[in-house]
């Protein structure tokens, strides 16, 4: 079993519908949840991150935590046609230093 | 802003073949990641270096290696090349290990594809 699960999708929305993407984790020790958003051919980059249970708002984007349960999620309101990308949630853990990734998640926005 | 820069962005090799990547990581940036992005997969990291010093070893095959030099660059150097090694292969920056909120600036890979 992988240490960070993730739905691959591919997800496809009309402009305007609110996304939902979902990440579930098995190691407790996980402390950071970021959330990645990938363009075809380029590197990942960086949209949130959060280290605490609860919800996170910037914009359009909503990161949630729930470590009780062991999964987060990315809410994406008013989805846009640029946002069509693959999305990763990631976890990092101090203690190893290292970024766990998701599968990640296609998403597309159709006009 | 200055960004981490890799090089080559395209690398196509032959089976057996050796290859080395580059990595030039922000200013400042001490910390040094490689990961590895197979075709619709996701990124598997590979190792890491801080202040020159390997400081962590996760999936990497023992034909690869790779150091950080003085002036803060990596190098991940592959040997004896096999068709599945192609993909991508990405750089990330940081500035303070394990630090809060540590976070890993990417590069925008080097593709790799083995024949």
């Amino acid at each position: 079993q992988k240490e960070v699960e993730q739905d691959p999708g591919p997800l496809s929305v009309p402009e305007g519908a609110i996304v939902s993407l979902n990440c579930t984790y098995s190691n407790s020790a996980f402390q950071y949840f970021m959330w990645y958003r990938q363009y075809s051919r380029k590197g990942p980059e960086l949209l949130m991150y959060t280290y605490s249970s609860g919800n996170k708002e910037d914009g359009r984007f909503t990161a949630q935590v729930d470590k009780s349960s062991k999964y987060i999620s990315l809410f994406i309101r008013d989805s846009q046609p640029s946002d069509s990308a693959t999305y990763l949630c990631a976890m990092y853990s101090s203690n190893t230093g290292k970024l766990i990734f998701g599968q990640g998640t296609t998403l597309q926005v159709k006009p | 802003a200055a960004g981490v820069i890799q090089s080559p962005r395209h690398l196509i090799k032959e089976k057996r073949e050796t290859a080395t990547l580059k990595c030039y990581p922000i200013p400042r940036h001490d910390t040094v990641y490689w990961y590895q992005q197979g075709p619709g997969q996701d990124p598997q990291f590979l190792i890491s270096f801080y202040e020159k010093m390997q400081s962590d070893k996760g999936s990497i095959p023992d034909r690869f290696s790779a150091q950080q030099f003085s002036d803060y660059h990596s190098e991940l150097n592959m040997s004896s090349l096999e068709l599945g090694d192609s993909a991508l292969y990405f750089c990330a920056s940081s500035l303070v290990m394990g630090g809060l909120g540590d976070e890993q600036f990417f590069g925008p890979g080097t593709r790799l594809t083995v024949l």
